[in-house]
């Protein structure tokens, strides 16, 4: 059975920090990593995708996987209100994990 | 913009009923996913299709049929509906060149109630 593993949290940063999500896989044959922001009540909506070890940077988002040690994780520079929401990570497109609820508070 | 639309927002249903689900995209996107979202599992797999007429089970199938007649349009049947399948329903799709890689598109949901 393919795992995603992510705290659940919630991780409270104050606003203007980085806030830092990780997520491991059990699968060592995964070949590709999403992120997914979905705030309440409402669907995930892709942030970040990740195929390549080494880091990924979007403007304030850069995601990070290594894949010797089976972790993919986010950064968020620059932490705002408006980013408290759930973040899931994926394997494959196929496998969620929980997600982790992160709060920035100002 | 890729747009996935879903039947309904909220829906609710008595046990025993035979409920569908309607999903529909606007991007001529081959692959189409049916997730349930329940508070501490996460979203799980719970059928996909990756062209017309052809579907794979997923992680949860069990209690649940699709339908792909058409591209576009992919359905999840509860064949008799009942309360632990309470639940939101969330339809994804993907275009179909390297579907393991490609970004999935969410439909806004359906949160079925089932009394």
């Amino acid at each position: 059975q393919k795992e995603v593993e992510q705290n659940s949290g919630p991780l409270s940063v104050p606003e203007g920090a980085i806030a830092s999500l990780n997520c491991t896989y059990s699968d060592r044959g995964s070949q590709s990593f999403f992120w997914y922001r979905q705030y309440s009540g409402k669907s995930p909506e892709l942030i970040m995708f990740i195929y390549s070890n080494g880091d990924k940077e979007d403007g304030r988002f850069t995601a990070q996987l290594n894949k010797a040690s089976q972790y993919v994780s986010l950064l968020i520079r620059d932490s705002q209100p408006s980013d408290s929401a759930t973040y899931l990570c994926a394997v494959d497109k196929l496998i969620f994990g929980t997600g982790t609820r992160l709060q920035v508070f100002p | 913009d890729v747009k996935v639309t879903q039947s309904s927002r909220y829906l609710v249903k008595r046990t025993g009923e035979k409920v569908f689900l309607e999903c529909v995209q606007d991007m001529d996107h081959e692959n189409m996913f049916w997730y349930r979202q329940d508070p501490g599992l996460g979203l799980r797999l719970i059928y996909f299709s990756y062209d017309v007429k052809m579907k794979e089970k997923g992680d949860i199938p069990e209690g649940y049929s699709v339908s792909r007649e058409k591209k576009e349009r992919f359905s999840l049947i509860l064949e008799s509906a009942s309360t632990n399948q309470t639940s939101m329903y969330l339809c994804a799709s993907s275009a179909g060149t390297g579907w393991f890689t490609d970004t999935q598109y969410f439909g806004p949901g359906t949160r079925l109630t089932v009394l």
